[in-house]
């Protein structure tokens, strides 16, 4: 049972356009949402992250929207770099077990 | 950040040999340390919780003898693969919780680099 989904396993845009990075949840025992980057062969490394009592959370280019009733997240990157390129997890934790749940990823692909 | 430091970053081995993969945590105590699975493409798996000074907790499905997870200080935890098979090539991470108050409110896990198992 896919408790994380990210529906999407791949975006391209176009360097300085949004990227728009989405992820689902089955669970509304999560209380806090974490985005990870990753690039292959190597672990991820922590981006952003917004706890369940809030619903937008910026850093930079970075803003992680959410949607507690349609148990939804979004990822904005705004203006996208070719460096952005990589794949993007989003993961759900509840903090009484202290358990991160992955979602499946999306490669994003920023072109110049 | 802190930095958690994962040994080897690559190892490849003969069906039927054991593996040790070592996780550190250079710059913090880490009170807890998870272990993931990723395959190609798929998502990152969390196999185990291990707690300094306790029996790790396995995920459904994970096979507790194969997988033996030793976290015997604040800064050390290890897996290690025994009697490997093919089927156990994958891609091994491991991640550490800070005992510092202020990261643990943050949520935050960092990551190892990683450790891609190739079994022969």
């Amino acid at each position: 049972d896919q408790q994380v989904k990210q529906n999407s396993p791949s975006l391209s845009v176009q360097e300085g356009r949004i990227s728009i990075l989405n992820c689902d949840y089955t669970n509304s025992m999560f209380d806090y949402f974490l985005w990870y980057k990753k690039y292959p062969a190597e672990g991820p490394t922590f981006l952003i992250s917004i706890s369940s009592i809030k619903d937008k959370n910026e850093d930079g280019r970075f803003t992680v929207f959410l949607n507690k009733s349609a148990k939804h997240l979004s990822l904005h990157i705004v203006p996208s770099q070719p460096g952005d390129s990589a794949v993007y997890f989003c993961a759900a934790l509840r903090s009484n077990t202290g358990k991160l749940i992955f979602g499946q990823g999306t490669t994003l692909q920023v072109k110049p | 950040g802190a930095v958690v430091s994962q040994h080897p970053s690559r190892v490849i081995c003969k069906s039927g040999t054991s593996v040790k993969i070592e996780c550190r945590s250079l710059d913090f105590q880490a009170t807890t340390m998870f272990w993931y699975r990723q395959f190609p493409k798929k998502s990152l798996m969390l196999m185990a919780t291990s707690n300094e000074g306790s029996k790790a907790t396995y995920e459904q499905g994970v096979e507790k003898d194969k997988f033996l997870i030793n976290h015997a200080s604040l800064t050390l935890s290890t897996l290690t693969v025994t009697s490997a098979h093919p089927e156990d090539s994958s891609f091994y991470i491991c991640s550490a919780r800070a005992r510092w108050e202020v990261l643990r409110r943050a949520k935050v896990l960092f990551f190892g680099s990683g450790t891609q198992l190739s079994v022969l």
